[in-house]
């Protein structure tokens, strides 16, 4: 049963133009919140992380919002630029106990159209 | 090196043969973590380590698997008897502290099994 769910496999998104993209968790649990963006044949790159204290945490262009009464997060990309063109994992973490390891989705892969 | 540092990048491996998939992490880390991601999905959470101690190894997904880090630096992850659904990218991470957010990834090790 996936805990953390990416609904999207790919997303097309025109250069400048803002790109979204959902993640939705069942584990309330989890109380820390991050993602990560992958290129071809290179490991994860950590990206930006939110805990459950906050709603919304902003770094350049990035901003993941954090929904907890709907188990639900987002990060947005604005403007998006051709470079972003990724996989982009989420993943959550239970401070409080359970594994000790990142529970991740699926990925979305994101492709920036010029 | 400045990075998380996997060997090999590959490996073909007939079924039933062992292998073993190194990391070095980045010096200084505390912690670090292994990974098993399969094609199309996100990375799964093997096993922790904190220094030499292997603190959690619930994601191991049964008792070929083996990993160990006797120096609290570099770590191996054995799989005897290998078989085709292990094929899979074999991910190692590492953080300077406790928490595993904010890990460092590696690029991974493609295990095939033939």
């Amino acid at each position: 049963d996936q805990q953390v769910k990416q609904n999207s496999p790919s997303l097309s998104v025109q250069e400048g133009r803002i790109s979204i993209l959902n993640c939705d968790y069942t584990n309330s649990m989890f109380d820390y919140f991050l993602w990560y963006k992958k290129y071809p044949a290179e490991g994860p790159t950590f990206l930006i992380s939110i805990s459950s204290i906050k709603d919304k945490n902003e770094d350049g262009r990035f901003t993941v919002f954090l929904n907890k009464s709907a188990k639900h997060l987002s990060l947005h990309i604005v403007p998006s630029q051709p470079g972003d063109s990724a996989v982009y994992f989420c993943a959550a973490y239970a401070s409080g106990g359970g594994a000790d390891g990142l529970t991740f989705g699926k990925g979305t892969h994101l492709i920036i159209q010029p | 090196g400045a990075g998380v540092s996997q060997s090999p990048r590959y490996k073909v491996a007939k079924r039933g043969q062992d292998v073993a998939l190194r990391c070095d992490p980045i010096s200084g880390h505390v912690s670090l973590f292994w990974y098993q991601q399969a094609l199309g999905q996100g990375p799964e959470f093997l096993t922790y380590f904190q220094n030499e101690a292997q603190l959690d190894k619930s994601g191991l997904p049964s008792d070929r698997f083996f990993a160990e880090r006797p120096e609290g630096s570099v770590s191996t992850l054995k799989i005897q008897r290998t078989q085709q659904e292990d094929s899979a990218v074999y991910l190692c991470a590492s953080s300077l502290g406790r928490m595993n957010t904010e890990a460092f990834f590696g690029q991974g090790t493609r295990l095939t099994v033939v």
